[in-house]
């Protein structure tokens, strides 16, 4: 099986920065990802992370540490439609392709 | 390119029935996911299919099942429908490959158990 823990909810102001934690425990990791979720729509693909280090693409980044079994999701100049949940997943190749996600994390963003 | 398809958007069913969703992949996609979305438990994996095999399963009861057909279109099924079942079930379609290729979510069935 796996854990896959985030915090629940984050505020942050307009125009900074914010950091979601994700933390995880799998057998065969073989690849995190980070999905963006507006309410009442269907999750997004934000990023992919398979091997350690920083990805990143325009404002949001991901970083991943295997070895410590974590990652985060970074995002900049946040803008007033970033306010969603932001859902991180992991694919454990011992249970075939699919993806175990996380609870998701409620990112308000504020004037 | 069309996205992937579910239907019906929304579900209305009494205690003890059944129900089928249905879910059509982005085209070339082999492998077709499902997800059941609470607000309390998050997505949780329901099982997933790949060129009409079922690939994996998760921790759900039997009354849950599932298909998927030779034009890699998926149904679920879920039979003795409880309170519980009330969901948001998503279906995620991919290549079929462990790729960097993100899995694309369709816009969901809503299923209210009454």
């Amino acid at each position: 099986g796996q854990n896959i823990d985030q915090p629940t909810e984050m505020t942050a102001t307009e125009g900074a920065i914010v950091q979601i934690n994700c933390t995880y425990q799998t057998s065969g990791f073989n690849g995190l990802f980070w999905y963006q979720q507006h309410a009442g729509e269907a999750p997004t693909f934000l990023s992919y992370n398979v091997l350690d280090g920083l990805e990143e693409k325009g404002r949001f980044s991901s970083f991943l540490s295997r070895s410590k079994g974590y990652s985060y999701l970074l995002l900049k100049e946040l803008q007033m439609k970033d306010s969603a949940s932001y859902l991180c997943a992991v694919r454990d190749g011992d249970s075939g392709y699919a993806l175990n996600f996380g609870k998701g994390t409620s990112l308000l963003v504020t004037p | 390119k069309a996205g992937v398809t579910q239907t019906p958007r929304y579900l209305i069913k009494t205690r003890g029935q059944q129900v089928t969703l249905s879910c059509s992949p982005i085209s070339g996609h082999r492998s077709v996911s499902w997800y059941q979305q609470t607000p309390g438990q998050g997505l949780q994996f329901l099982f997933e299919y790949f060129s009409e095999t079922q690939r994996n399963k998760g921790n759900f009861p039997g009354r849950f099942s599932g298909r998927q057909f030779s034009n890699s279109r998926s149904e679920m099924n879920v039979s003795t429908l409880e309170l519980g079942d009330s969901a948001l079930y998503l279906c995620a379609s991919n290549p079929g490959q462990a790729s960097s290729y993100g899995y694309t979510f369709g816009s969901g069935t809503r299923l209210t158990v009454v």
